[in-house]
């Protein structure tokens, strides 16, 4: 039961440049997304969210946007550096008491200096 | 900065063995959860624990399965005998939710090796 799927396994791209992660969803009851940013033996680390009544939010160099009639999501990481290789997971949840989050496959991000 | 603890870091056991994975929750949260990520596999949800209580568990927490949050500040994850499809990486997570949103913050993990 994939609700939520990061199509690519992996994405390279030159220091500087735009990274774009894109993650779709199949559930309409998600209404709050994240991003998480994971290294090799380490947990996954909060990045950005956002919720469902909203199409953008940003923090710094990473913005995320919401397209619900598509029901896709994508983080874009601008400028890249070599320290935000890592696998990024999207992972949705729907507003409820228990805050259960559906992860994606997630993507490895290589970025080249 | 707070952050969630979880120990040990790596736990090897036998086959049928129990074992209690530990984790310590950024203090002021309420929310907590356990998932897990199978080696090559997407992280899933295990459980999610509130006011002293479980909320929602998936369908891989079975009686096998239980949590406990014994003081009020550890929250444990017992596997009572353990299965070599057990092995996996196990990460608890809190939140303090807020308005709906679910901003959770996760441990370092437990590495489960089941033999």
């Amino acid at each position: 039961d994939q609700q939520v799927k990061q199509n690519s396994p992996s994405l390279s791209v030159q220091e500087g440049r735009i990274s774009i992660l894109n993650c779709d969803y199949t559930n309409s009851m998600f209404d709050y997304f994240l991003w998480y940013k994971k290294y090799p033996a380490e947990g996954p680390t909060f990045l950005i969210s956002i919720s469902s009544i909203k199409d953008k939010n940003e923090d710094g160099r990473f913005t995320v946007f919401l397209n619900k009639s598509a029901k896709h999501l994508s983080l874009h990481i601008v400028p890249s550096q070599p320290g935000d290789s890592a696998v990024y997971f999207c992972a949705a949840s729907a507003h409820s008491n228990t805050g259960k989050l559906i992860f994606g496959q997630g993507t490895t991000l290589q970025v080249k200096p | 900065e707070p952050e969630v603890t979880q120990t040990p870091s790596h736990q090897v056991t036998q086959m049928g063995q129990e074992v209690i994975l530990r984790c310590v929750p950024i203090s002021n949260h309420l929310y907590f959860y356990w998932y897990r990520q199978i080696l090559g596999q997407k992280v899933e949800f295990l459980v999610s624990f509130y006011n002293n209580e479980i909320s929602e568990k998936s369908e891989i927490f079975d009686d096998q399965f239980s949590v406990e949050r014994p003081d009020g500040s550890n929250f444990t994850l017992k596997i009572r005998s353990t299965k070599l499809e057990d092995s996996a990486m196990y990460f608890c997570a809190s939140s303090e939710p807020s308005g709906g949103d679910n901003e959770q913050f996760f441990g370092p993990g437990t590495r489960l090796t089941v033999l």
